[in-house]
């Protein structure tokens, strides 16, 4: 159980153009969910918090415009990258944390490496 | 946020031996942390766990050592196998924020 996938796994656009990355959770419901972003032979790097049915807490130095996420349900977040460019390109990997649980504990997706021409 | 870092970027050792990866935190008011392993082009898998309770936590060939008095955190594996060769990341929950933190990360080679 506890399963969490992302779509696509893999993207190649061209600078300018806009990506849509799923976040789901298969078997569980999470009313949070967590954006990371992880650059080559570097950590994860939280961007924002997803919280079902409100917006995203974004961390600092990230942009909410560019990066737009969307947690319509309680298995599914979208992160957004608006024009995307060649620096944008990285690893974007979620979590979620399972709903009604006091725990701590969150799964992560296999991730979604981003290639931006 | 605050800083966890890793003392060893990289470690190598020999298969069969122990391994012994470092992690410091600098929040003394978290309460929980958690050892994650990546492979490459995969998302964070989930090794072992410990709460501030608690100073060693034991799982299957891993146990993690936590010493708040330093706030230093290591993960040991026991008999290393190649299999184990990954990346290994510990993060820390500040709960005030409901977020975690990711230290930097130290890559595991286990030669044959």
């Amino acid at each position: 159980g506890a399963v969490v996938s992302q779509h696509p796994s893999w993207v190649i656009c061209k600078s300018g153009t806009s990506v849509k990355i799923e976040c789901r959770s298969l078997d569980f419901q999470a009313t949070t969910m967590f954006w990371y972003r992880q650059f080559p032979k570097q950590s994860l790097m939280l961007m924002a918090t997803s919280n079902e049915g409100s917006k995203a807490t974004y961390e600092q130095g990230v942009e909410k415009d560019k990066f737009l996420i969307n947690h319509a349900s309680l298995t599914l977040s979208t992160l957004t990258v608006t024009s995307a460019h060649p620096e944008d390109s990285s690893f974007y990997i979620c979590s979620a944390r399972l709903a009604g649980r006091s725990s701590n504990e969150q799964f992560f997706g296999p991730g979604t490496r981003l290639t931006v021409l | 946020g605050e800083s966890v870092g890793l003392h060893l970027p990289t470690l190598s050792v020999q298969e069969g031996d122990n391994s012994i990866i470092n992690c410091a935190y600098s929040n003394s008011a978290s309460d929980y942390f958690i050892w994650y392993k990546q492979e490459s082009g995969k998302g964070p898998q989930f090794i072992i766990d410990i709460r501030s309770n608690m100073d060693k936590r034991q799982g299957q060939r891993v146990t993690v050592l936590l010493n708040k008095t330093v706030k230093h955190l290591s993960l040991q594996i026991a008999a290393t196998q190649p299999g184990d060769s990954a990346v290994y990341f510990c993060a820390e929950w500040e709960g005030n924020f409901n977020k975690f933190y990711f230290g930097s990360g130290t890559k595991l080679n286990v030669k044959p």
